[in-house]
């Protein structure tokens, strides 16, 4: 079986300070593993993946997620926060099950 | 959200009928997926489909049917057997190969009273 840990169900964070959405899986074998961003009443969006190489990856609007497999972890990080990164954010991963698993999610609130 | 449309994006039905949402995708892609999305629940998948004419239960599938009839659609059709069919449903794709990342619709927000 697979699962995906979002610990913390809001984080707040200053405009212009750094930000940090954890997520920790559990998975049989190789995981893949994603990050989503949602916006009020609408789809999910991709934001990237980790699949394979190097552990810190990088993805859409300045979001980058470090890969650490001793840890079990993907944290999604970006070095300055804006307000318009307000949003939900999912972790996902897929690992033999050809279906991802996904987190309940963390509200991000960026404060002016 | 491109590529794959919902409708409607609001949908308010009574309770005891059956009420099909669609979903609608010109990706060309193979997979399809249905969540149900509620408040702190994170996704939980409903259907997916791999190819045409064929589909699986997910999770929480019970009170839910679907149809693969072209590649391009993947209906929900949710019963009044769903006992709590309130909520807000998403339809996904994956482009397959090495693409393991989902695509998603808009998403239709179902009322039930």
């Amino acid at each position: 079986a697979q699962s995906v840990a979002q610990p913390e169900d809001q984080v707040n964070v200053a405009e212009g300070n750094p930000l940090t959405v954890k997520c920790t899986y559990s998975v049989s074998g190789n995981p893949y593993l994603f990050w989503y961003v949602q916006y009020p009443n609408r789809g999910l969006q991709f934001l990237l993946k980790y699949i394979t190489g190097d552990n810190l990856v990088k993805g859409s609007y300045g979001f980058e997620a470090e890969f650490n497999k001793s840890q079990t972890s993907f944290h999604l990080k970006k070095p300055s926060a804006l307000v318009s990164d307000s949003a939900l954010y999912f972790c996902a991963v897929k690992g033999g099950s050809y279906i991802p698993t996904f987190g309940r999610g963390t509200s991000l609130i960026v404060h002016p | 959200d491109g590529g794959i449309t919902q409708s409607p994006k609001y949908l308010f039905r009574k309770e005891g009928q059956n009420v099909t949402l669609s979903c609608e995708q010109n990706l060309n892609h193979d997979a399809m997926y249905w969540y149900r999305q509620d408040p702190g629940q994170g996704l939980r998948l409903i259907y997916y489909s791999q190819i045409v004419n064929d589909f699986q239960k997910g999770d929480i599938a019970e009170g839910y049917s679907v149809s693969r009839e072209k590649k391009e659609s993947f209906p929900l059709t949710v019963t009044s057997a769903q006992k709590n069919p309130t909520a807000f449903y998403l339809c996904a794709t994956t482009a397959g190969g090495s693409s393991y990342e989902q695509y998603f619709g808009p998403g239709t927000r179902l009322t039930v009273t």
